[in-house]
């Protein structure tokens, strides 16, 4: 099972320029994290925002979550074309037996 | 800090053989270990919940015959893909929580890419 849409699913920009990504989801959380992923790889964990924060900042990261309209965005300034990636959103139940519940992702490229 | 280790992180095999796959959590307890599954281009999807001395949770749409699922120890989760056919090709990575710190974020091995033949 899916949590939701990621938006946009792809997104192609210019090194130094910003890049978007918004996440939504269907059901209460306990936190949402965010996860990146290079082509075949595993997954990289870039950071964790809980419920009662609004929001999160982890370098050139910046994370937003808002609860009421169930969405979150991840913000990455000055991009590299190093943060081309797969980056996916997934929503923390928060219980000791439920699983991370992944959004379909969306696809950054970078180009210099 | 915690790791998850995986492996084989490749395999290829022929149709209708079997395929096992560890998880281990390295240093910490996992209570519950989670399988996902993806295809390319496509997102992680969730096949079944791990319990440690327990028969494992499957997903639905998710043959419990064809995905054997071991978790004996709190260390180690098996995932073994029966009878493996060339639709079954995909890469597959485990998640575990430390059961001390069940509140935070999960751990994930580094995944394994199956290719059936």
């Amino acid at each position: 099972s899916q949590q939701g849409e990621e938006d946009p699913q792809a997104l192609s920009i210019q090194e130094g320029e910003n890049a978007t990504m918004n996440c939504s989801y269907k059901t209460s959380i306990n936190n949402l994290q965010w996860y990146r992923q290079n082509s075949g790889r595993g997954l990289v964990h870039l950071i964790l925002i809980r419920s009662n924060e609004r929001e999160k900042h982890s370098g050139r990261l910046r994370v937003t979550l808002d609860t009421s309209k169930k969405s979150s965005s991840l913000l990455i300034t000055a991009s590299r074309a190093a943060d081309t990636a797969s980056y996916f959103c997934a929503t923390d139940g928060g219980q000791a037996g439920t699983a991370l519940i992944f959004g379909k992702g969306t696809t950054l490229s970078v180009s210099s | 800090g915690a790791v998850v280790s995986q492996h084989p992180s490749w395999v290829i095999c022929k149709s209708g053989t079997s395929v096992k796959i560890e998880c281990r959590s390295l240093d910490f307890q996992a209570t519950t270990m989670f399988w996902y599954r993806q295809f390319p281009k496509q997102s992680l999807m969730l096949m079944a919940t791990s319990n440690e001395g327990s028969k494992a949770t499957y997903e639905q749409g998710v043959e419990k015959d064809k995905f054997l699922i071991n978790h004996a120890s709190l260390t180690l989760s098996t995932l073994t893909v029966t009878s493996a056919h060339p639709e079954d090709s995909s890469f597959y990575i485990c998640s575990a929580r430390d059961r001390t710190r069940w509140n935070e974020k999960l751990f994930f091995g580094s995944g394994t890419q199956l290719s059936v033949l």
